[in-house]
């Protein structure tokens, strides 16, 4: 199994400002991933990290406001951008290795946005 | 906290098998209830979900009842196809935060 650490766990911000989040497995994995859950609704992926090029986005999601880097097979960052009340929410990292491409979860970082 | 216990895997049915994953939950409020599934080399997908008591889900065929008395959301399914070989988490949200179980293999053979 892989071990997700992500950081921060939480952080209260000021509108305009910017975050980033770090996403650190404890092992080689083939895929990253990056999701957001606003409270009581379920997940939406953001984008897939790819390692060595730019982030495939999902709809809605642009690269101008959520920057993603991936600059090894165990590292990853996600920037939100130009922070709003509206970013406020659960934001995770996970991860996708081993022989059977088992998903893993970090443990979220919670963002409030004033 | 809020936290999700679902059953350990890998689950191994043959084609047309009745499907139970077991989900049990422990959350302060009234979460809102999720199945997710990941298809192999993919990102996860939301299968069905639930937001309040005795609400229930279903996609594809599948189907969960969102049980407060037994703190429940158990996954069935009728009949399995090969197809729906995959790894299916539970997981809730709430104003509170959220959490994911650890994930059950499902495979299922011709």
């Amino acid at each position: 199994s892989a071990v997700i650490s992500q950081k921060p766990s939480r952080d209260i911000c000021q509108r305009g400002t910017s975050l980033t989040i770090q996403c650190q497995v404890d092992s080689q994995v083939t895929m990253m991933f990056w999701y957001r859950q606003q409270p009581g609704q379920s997940l939406t992926l953001i984008a897939t990290a790819n390692q060595g090029s730019e982030a495939t986005y999902e709809s809605g999601f642009v690269i101008d406001k959520f920057p993603i880097s991936r600059p090894n097979l165990t590292f990853s960052t996600l920037t939100v951008s130009n922070m709003s009340p509206e970013d406020s929410s659960i934001y995770l990292c996970s991860a996708a290795g081993g022989r059977n491409e088992k998903l893993f979860f970090g443990s979220g970082t919670q963002l409030s946005v004033l | 906290g809020n936290s999700v216990t679902q059953m350990e895997g890998p689950v191994t049915l043959s084609e047309e098998a009745f499907l139970t994953i077991n989900c049990t939950y422990t959350a302060t409020g009234y979460p809102s209830l999720f199945w997710y599934v990941q298809y192999p080399g993919e990102g996860l997908q939301l299968l069905l979900k639930a937001t309040k008591a005795d609400d229930k889900g279903s996609n594809k065929g599948f189907e969960a009842t969102y049980r407060k008395e037994t703190t429940s959301f158990h996954l069935e399914k009728g009949s399995v196809q090969v197809s729906d070989s995959a790894v299916y988490f539970c997981a809730l949200s709430s104003s509170r935060g959220g959490s994911f179980g650890t994930g059950t293999r499902l495979q299922v053979f011709p």
